[in-house]
């Protein structure tokens, strides 16, 4: 079975740092592609970045470019999200998804939820 | 920018045929995707590649494009269909991933 479990969501300031952690399982991870879309509170869905495990290419929505980087670790299963210079807007629950097929996302975990407040 | 269009609301009765659309440049050239949304859980996708359906998707879900038009179809609309559809594509560099906006549909 499929599993992904986002977690490192929680209160940070205005300018500050967080790095999220997307854990897989359940299929074969090293020839995988993993996104993350955000839902801010009572807002639709956005999509923020994604990454092909295999090569490492990733890519970024242009409203964080700059600010978050993706990455992976094949040894874990495990895909990263570091998050900096967050901003008010970042607020949102993040979710990580499997990414399948002509670049769909099949399988997404229960979300984590960011707050950027002072 | 890329951007995909969708109408704030849809709403039916029990039974009717619920159809919400997504307007974008690139819809021609890169697929349609549509994804479900029930109050405080993660999507679930209806449809991919326009207008192929999922494993357990119910067969009353169909999708469609039309030029630069998408539309998912719900015929015969449940009371447990009720929920946001937001429609998913790419921009044609292939670079760029894009949500519409959503749409709440509800059926009473």
């Amino acid at each position: 079975e499929v599993q992904m479990l986002e977690s490192g969501g929680g209160l940070v300031q205005p300018g500050g740092s967080l790095r999220l952690s997307c854990a897989a399982s359940g299929f074969t991870f090293s020839t995988s592609g993993i996104t993350w879309v955000r839902q801010a509170p009572g807002k639709g869905l956005e999509w923020v970045s994604s990454i092909i495990v295999s090569g490492g290419t990733t890519f970024y929505a242009d409203s964080v470019k700059g600010r978050f980087t993706i990455s992976r670790d094949t040894s874990a299963s495990t895909v990263y999200l570091q998050m900096s210079s967050l901003r008010v807007e970042d607020t949102a629950v993040y979710y990580c998804a499997k990414v399948w097929g002509s670049w769909y996302f099949d399988h997404w975990g229960r979300g984590t939820l960011v707050t950027v407040s002072s | 920018s890329f951007e995909l269009t969708q109408p704030p609301s849809v709403s039916v009765s029990p039974g009717q045929t619920a159809r919400i659309t997504c307007s974008g440049d690139a819809l021609p050239r890169k697929y349609a995707f549509w994804y479900q949304q029930k109050p405080g859980q993660a999507p679930v996708l209806v449809i991919y590649d326009d207008n192929e359906r999922p494993s357990g998707i119910p067969e009353r879900f169909s999708g469609s494009t039309s030029g630069t038009v998408a539309t998912l179809t719900i015929s015969g609309a449940q009371v447990e269909d009720e929920a946001d559809y937001y429609c998913y594509s790419t921009e044609s560099s292939g670079h760029q991933r894009v949500f519409g906006g959503g749409t709440k549909l509800t059926v009473l």
